[in-house]
């Protein structure tokens, strides 16, 4: 079935410092949902991109969705200790949204 | 309103047992999932209702799993003769409206059940 691949799987980077992480399918999406996972905490919805091309930006988070919309990024500028967690993107299956396995952040202030 | 609630928060139990997770979903949700979070992994899906009806449980791993949502609105998650490879994170999740083709509602997860069978 639809798999989404997610990487890097670890990013570790001084505050301040700019964050990206990219999410791949090996088909097309129709829509993709990016969601943030604190630890100890439970994903929590960010955003949804529809259309090809699309981006998106949530304060210091760019999203984007790929022309050929089998793709996607999130990109932190200038992160801040509060944007540690794990990012996960997830992309429609037949009844269910799959989920990538995430790229986790750790922020040295 | 109040989010997604689960109960336990946490379970131990013995090999063999069965347990029944539970899951309140948000007031006026029309999909309820169910998902499953090893560590350091994304959630895995299991299975999904639409109002009281079952429409997907390609994702429960075997017989042993079940689930129900009798009158649409609370559902219980039922492992019966548990295993140790069943340790996990299990999280329940509802969305306002069904999966539709290209828009879909966000998912609203809940604080999940840790359970560890011993």
């Amino acid at each position: 079935g639809q798999q989404v691949m997610q990487i890097p799987q670890y990013q570790h980077v001084q505050e301040g410092e700019d964050f990206t992480t990219y999410c791949n399918s090996s088909t097309t999406l129709s829509n993709i949902q990016w969601y943030k996972q604190r630890p100890g905490g439970h994903p929590v919805f960010l955003i949804q991109l529809v259309k090809s091309g699309e981006v998106k930006k949530q304060k210091r988070l760019t999203f984007q969705f790929g022309e050929a919309k089998k793709n996607s990024s999130l990109h932190i500028t200038a992160t801040q200790t509060t944007d540690v967690g794990t990012y996960f993107c997830a992309g429609p299956g037949v009844n269910d949204m799959r989920f990538g396995a995430g790229t986790r952040l750790t922020v040295k202030p | 309103g109040a989010g997604v609630s689960q109960s336990p928060r946490y379970k131990v139990t013995k090999r063999g047992q069965d347990v029944a997770l539970r899951c309140d979903p948000i007031s006026g949700h029309v999909s309820l999932y169910w998902y499953r979070q090893a560590l350091g992994q994304g959630p895995e899906f299991l299975t999904y209702f639409n109002y009281e009806a079952q429409q997907d449980k390609s994702g429960l791993p075997n017989d042993r799993f079940s689930a129900e949502r009798p009158e649409g609105s609370i559902s219980t998650l039922t492992i019966q003769r548990t295993e140790q490879r069943d340790s996990a994170m299990y999280r329940c999740a509802s969305s306002l409206t069904p999966r539709g083709l290209s828009n879909n509602s966000p998912l609203h997860f809940g604080n999940g059940t840790r359970l560890t069978v011993t």
